[in-house]
């Protein structure tokens, strides 16, 4: 099984800030196979990125996605108030398809 | 629109059972792959069963199998996954999702739509 580790856990940065999450996994994602996800308090998951980089229908440029192999990341590069959520990485490489812990973006 | 929209969610005993329903609307719910994604209260999400577009292709987490089962009626456009032997570690959100189509025609297991959601607690 594919372990992902989302790091940090929480991010704290005021609005207009850019916030690095990180998703490193125990093996290699084939074929750039990763996805990331919002999820706002409350509500279900938003797809935000597929393929490592591609964005979904609807989402701004600040998200972006980037990584091969095992380390990944996901930027946002102005955050604004909304973007405060918990962020997951999905592997959809090699079954079982997992999941990150996530991580907490929280704005100042 | 495009919506996902589950229920039979509550409130059952260790060792019973419960049916989860998902209806679909605003796009052909027959092209696509659709999964079960659950959330236990505090966690993060665990990918629970899929199934194939036709319903032949199935898959289930080794924390179910035998457990539960996934179904999908084309005709009404509703995708089913009936929980037997429920445990405690079962409590959680469970999500429906659609699973992600290329233009080329490929399936994608990546979640592009998500219902909101429906809780299922076990408890004694």
């Amino acid at each position: 099984e594919i372990v992902l580790t989302q790091s940090p856990g929480t991010l704290s940065l005021s609005p207009g800030e850019r916030a690095t999450l990180s998703c490193r996994a125990s093996q290699k994602v084939n074929s750039r196979y990763l996805a990331w996800y919002q999820q706002r308090p409350g509500q279900a998951p938003r797809l935000l990125i597929y393929g490592a980089s591609s964005r979904a229908t609807g989402i701004p440029d600040r998200f972006s996605g980037s990584g091969s192999g095992t380390d990944f990341t996901l930027i946002i590069s102005r955050l604004e108030p909304e973007d405060s959520a918990v962020y997951h990485c999905h592997q959809y490489s090699t079954t079982p398809w997992t999941f990150g812990q996530g991580t907490k973006v929280e704005i100042k | 629109q495009v919506q996902l929209v589950e229920s039979g969610g509550g409130l059952v005993k260790p060792g019973g059972s419960l049916r989860l329903s998902c209806a679909a609307s605003g796009f052909t719910f027959s092209d696509h792959y659709m999964a079960w994604i659950r959330q236990r209260p505090g966690k993060g999400l665990d990918y629970v069963s899929h199934i194939g577009s036709g319903g032949a292709s199935i898959y289930n987490a080794d924390s179910v199998k035998g457990r539960f089962t996934i179904s999908r009626d084309n005709a009404k456009n509703s995708l089913s996954l009936q929980m037997d032997g429920l445990r405690v570690e079962d409590t959680a959100i469970y999500y429906c999702a659609r699973l992600a189509l290329g233009d080329n025609g490929y399936h994608y297991f990546f979640m592009d739509v998500w219902g909101k959601g429906t809780t299922v607690t076990v408890s004694s």
